[in-house]
């Protein structure tokens, strides 16, 4: 079946550390984005790329880097620069232009410890 | 960026009843696309119903549908016959072209 696989589910960071989180997809799918979401706050966007090898900032996107070096996966590193990371972090994936809406997947939950 | 904002934070019906969820957004396209997502305790986001700007009619989904006026600039969602699967966070969404920007939501209750 089709779809986005976010991994890991739970992810703890110790102060100072840099942390990966894996966002694959196998819908053919040109454009991906990661959301923040904290409760209250919605979701957030922190960085997208519609195509490989580019990829835009979003509204909140300090303390974050991606890379898009195949079409199938985005993952996004959560540096030390970013004070506040713990918040539940969503993939999503979408034909161009996105008028069919996104593909969610599951979401990981990332806690500072 | 455009802005989504949903007035209602939580919001409650009771099983069987018919309950609306307000949104309203901030544009100067006239070309766009709306969605009304569902966020379940799981945390899975779902795409529950979707409209384009320049369709007239309603969309309607089963027991969803929206209201949808362009030129107020509002995206109602309204659910019948609600049932305790419903309860979940509700999310507007409106598609900039360039990513979708989402509104913070209203916790629906549903109880019995």
């Amino acid at each position: 079946d089709g779809g986005i696989t976010q991994s890991p589910k739970y992810l703890f960071r110790k102060e100072g550390q840099n942390v990966t989180l894996s966002c694959e997809q196998n819908l053919n799918h040109d454009a991906m984005y990661w959301y923040r979401q904290d409760p209250g706050q919605g979701l957030r966007l922190i960085y997208y790329s519609q195509i490989v090898n580019d990829f835009q900032k979003g509204d909140i996107a300090e303390g974050y880097s991606v890379s898009r070096e195949k079409k199938e996966s985005f993952p996004l590193t959560v540096t030390s620069a970013q004070k506040n990371p713990t918040a539940f972090y969503l993939c999503a994936s979408t034909m161009e232009g996105g008028t069919y809406g996104y593909t969610f997947g599951s979401g990981t939950r990332l806690t500072v410890v | 960026a455009q802005t989504v904002t949903q007035s209602q934070p939580e919001m409650s019906v009771q099983e069987a009843e018919t309950v609306t969820l307000s949104c309203t957004y901030d544009t100067s396209e006239s070309d766009y696309y709306l969605f009304w997502y569902k966020q379940p305790p799981s945390r899975q986001m779902i795409l529950v119903i979707r409209q384009e700007a320049y369709k007239q009619q309603n969309a309607t989904e089963n027991r969803f549908s929206v209201n949808f006026q362009k030129a107020a600039k509002s995206f109602s969602l309204k659910i019948s016959d609600s049932q305790l699967g419903d309860a979940a966070m509700y999310f507007c969404a409106y598609n900039s072209g360039y990513a979708l920007n989402f509104g913070k939501g209203t916790s629906l209750l549903v109880t019995p």
